[in-house]
């Protein structure tokens, strides 16, 4: 069955500091890749996605994530973390069953952000 | 920007009592996603609409949820008799197509308390 693993429950980044947040996807071919940031009691926001070419792919506030098709991974990242990044970040996989595209969802990572 | 609509943002109900949320999606987007996120955890997929009709219900607890997209455009969600363990956030999503390639967009999702 179609999986994701965020390996990590709670993240903390110096603000300033670069980040990594790590997802696994369990999946037989290449599926279509997501991360969303969730800020507490809101709904989730797109931070960038993965279709197909280029496995580095830009997000929005300055967020990056690299395809691994080997590892099955699709990292997010940032350079320099700012204070307001403190949320929950949950990455998705996307993939085809019966014609149309499901999306599952890991447990997320919440990120604190110390000054 | 165009936005998922959901109301309400926050429902306190007593166990054994009806409730109902709502969702209307973005304007021309075909599919539609109910998830549900217990605290901690990820979003979990209820019922996934393509147009009016269901898709995917596979995780819907039939006993007591029901979950109608009349027209193709908004849907509603409802709980009778809700039960304490039914305490989570409620979120809507919508995407353009269901046949792949797309994004979802959340709303901001209904907080559930049963007492």
């Amino acid at each position: 069955a179609q999986s994701v693993t965020q390996p990590d429950i709670h993240i903390t980044v110096s603000e300033g500091a670069s980040l990594e947040l790590r997802c696994n996807y369990s999946y037989g071919a290449t599926p279509y890749l997501f991360w969303y940031v969730q800020s507490p009691g809101q709904g989730l926001q797109l931070l960038l996605k993965y279709f197909s070419g280029d496995t580095l792919v830009q997000g929005i506030k300055g967020f990056e994530a690299e395809f691994k098709r080997s590892q099955s991974s699709f990292n997010l990242r940032k350079p320099s973390v700012h204070w307001s990044d403190a949320a929950e970040y949950f990455c998705a996989v996307g993939f085809m069953n019966t014609g149309f595209q499901k999306l599952v969802f890991g447990t997320g990572t919440r990120l604190l952000v110390s000054p | 920007e165009a936005e998922v609509a959901q109301s309400p943002r926050y429902k306190i109900t007593e166990k054994s009592q009806a409730v109902a949320f709502w969702c209307d999606p973005i304007s021309g987007h075909a599919t539609l996603y109910w998830y549900r996120q217990i605290l901690g955890q990820g979003p979990e997929l209820l019922v996934q609409f393509q147009d009016e009709s269901v898709v995917d219900d596979s995780q819907l607890p039939k006993d007591r949820f029901s979950a109608e997209r009349l027209k193709g455009v908004d849907s509603t969600l409802k709980i009778q008799p809700a039960e304490l363990g039914d305490s989570a956030m409620y979120l809507c999503a919508s995407s353009l197509i269901g046949q792949g390639r797309t994004e979802a967009f959340f709303g901001q999702g209904t907080r559930l308390t049963v007492v």
